[in-house]
């Protein structure tokens, strides 16, 4: 099992352009989760799917829209990237309880 | 207004040491709480895990105690091997519902 994968890596964008960050999961999780980590600040989360077909904001929604493929697939867009959007993105996932699954991140660089 | 704070930015401690990790809350709704470990370049890795029925739980050099009168959790690592350097995140989380993180400890272990 790969667990949570995440791609791209890594990713440099000027400002305005946009870009989408892949997630999948293959533990057959039914939640998905995208969060962002800035340097002091923890994790904070982005959007959230509780189910397939479901999708939900989280604390820090404005800039961002996702979408929730099928059971194994979270994406998260970036329609008109902008400096404070410049951070690492991590995509996590569980069956619905608490404990969650992260993946090993985007750093995304806007200029 | 942060719901969940870990005060202590960086924490050092000597190799074979207890190192004791704190966490405080505000929401007296929170009924589960976690401990993470993250290294750089990787994604958050579940560590140890509490339900607000407990007020301890064990697995193997870590421990997670639970004050819910203080609204205060702590993390001991004993003996602390060097191989625990990392950042740790203390979250907790509301009924199922989305985890919020604090802002991470970093511990150093000197060999």
């Amino acid at each position: 099992n790969a667990g949570v994968t995440q791609t791209p890596k890594f990713q440099v964008l000027k400002t305005g352009q946009s870009m989408t960050l892949q997630c999948a999961q293959d533990m057959n999780h039914n939640s998905m989760y995208w969060y962002r980590q800035d340097p002091g600040m923890g994790l904070r989360l982005i959007y959230y799917s509780a189910s397939e077909g479901t999708t939900d904001k989280g604390e820090v929604p404005n800039g961002y829209n996702v979408s929730r493929l099928n059971k194994r697939e979270f994406s998260l867009r970036l329609e008109s990237a902008a400096p404070s959007q410049t951070s690492v993105y991590f995509c996590a996932s569980n069956l619905g309880g608490y404990e969650q699954y992260f993946g090993p991140g985007t750093r995304l660089t806007v200029t | 207004d942060q719901q969940v704070k870990q005060n202590s930015p960086s924490l050092s401690v000597q190799e074979g040491r207890i190192s004791i990790l704190n966490c405080d809350y505000t929401n007296s709704m929170f009924d589960y709480f976690l401990w993470y470990k993250k290294y750089p370049a990787e994604g958050p890795t579940f560590l140890i895990s509490i339900s607000s029925i407990k007020d301890k739980n064990e697995d193997g050099r870590f421990t997670v105690f639970l004050n819910k009168s203080a609204k205060h959790l702590s993390l001991h690592i004993v003996p602390s091997q060097p191989g625990d350097s990392a950042v740790y995140f203390c979250a907790a989380s509301q009924a199922g519902t989305a985890l919020i993180f604090g802002k991470g400890t970093t511990l150093s272990v000197s060999s």
